[in-house]
């Protein structure tokens, strides 16, 4: 069964650094996502991605956070100078159509820890 | 503006009785719902979901929820627990508002009890 991947699965980093989380979308899907999850709370949106330009983010999503597909089968997230506040866990999604209209399928998620 | 209640933070039940997770849903659009479960150190995986065709939507592992718009609800239910459901649950709800984005309930732990 396809499935998003996602790697590495923890990274440790440290305060100021820059990290780039990979997700590899399910191959016939067009719209992409990342998603954050601090320990303890909700999952919240971060960004949407489509045809090659980001479709809507959130409020967290500042000038610290860019999101690239590098190779058409890639989908990255970098975080320019690591705040200890961006400890989380990091979902990539994707799905065929928009979310209202169907599913999207998440990854296992990437555990960044800022120390 | 869309978003969701997830009433219990944490339920716990016995092996074989019934579970119910309870959700409410606020939207200003048709919505579609979907119930997750993420297991322990695990990602996010599809339980259900409602996209405006039955209102009573069954989904994987015995699980199932019904779309109740009169009480803006859509509560999981499953008749018989069994030890491997134990993990957190997520309500989230999408709409034609935001052509993206899922807005996630703040999760319910479900405990099994043996």
């Amino acid at each position: 069964e396809p499935e998003v991947t996602q790697t590495p699965s923890h990274q440790v980093t440290q305060m100021g650094q820059e990290v780039i989380l990979r997700c590899v979308p399910i191959s016939n899907h067009l719209y992409f996502y990342w998603y954050r999850q601090i320990l303890g709370q909700k999952v919240e949106f971060l960004v949407s991605f489509y045809n090659n330009e980001i479709s809507e983010k959130s409020e967290i999503f500042d000038d610290q956070f860019s999101v690239e597909r590098p190779d058409g089968s890639n989908f990255t997230l970098k975080i320019r100078s690591t705040k200890l506040e961006d400890s989380a866990m990091y979902f990539c999604a994707s799905s065929v159509r928009p979310t209202p209209n169907t599913e999207a399928f998440f990854g296992q998620g990437t555990r960044l820890t800022v120390v | 503006a869309q978003s969701v209640t997830q009433l219990d933070s944490h339920v716990s039940v016995s092996e074989g009785t019934p579970v119910l997770l309870r959700c409410n849903y606020s939207s200003s659009y048709s919505p579609s719902l979907f119930w997750y479960v993420q297991h322990p150190n695990k990602g996010l995986q599809l339980l259900l979901k409602y996209t405006s065709a039955a209102t009573l939507v069954k989904g994987i592992n015995g699980f199932e929820a019904e779309f109740k718009k009169s009480e803006t609800s859509f509560h999981l239910t499953k008749p018989s627990a069994h030890m491997s459901d134990a993990a957190e649950y997520f309500c989230a709800v999408s709409d034609h508002s935001s052509a993206s984005k899922i807005i996630f309930g703040s999760g319910t732990r479900l405990s099994i009890r043996p």
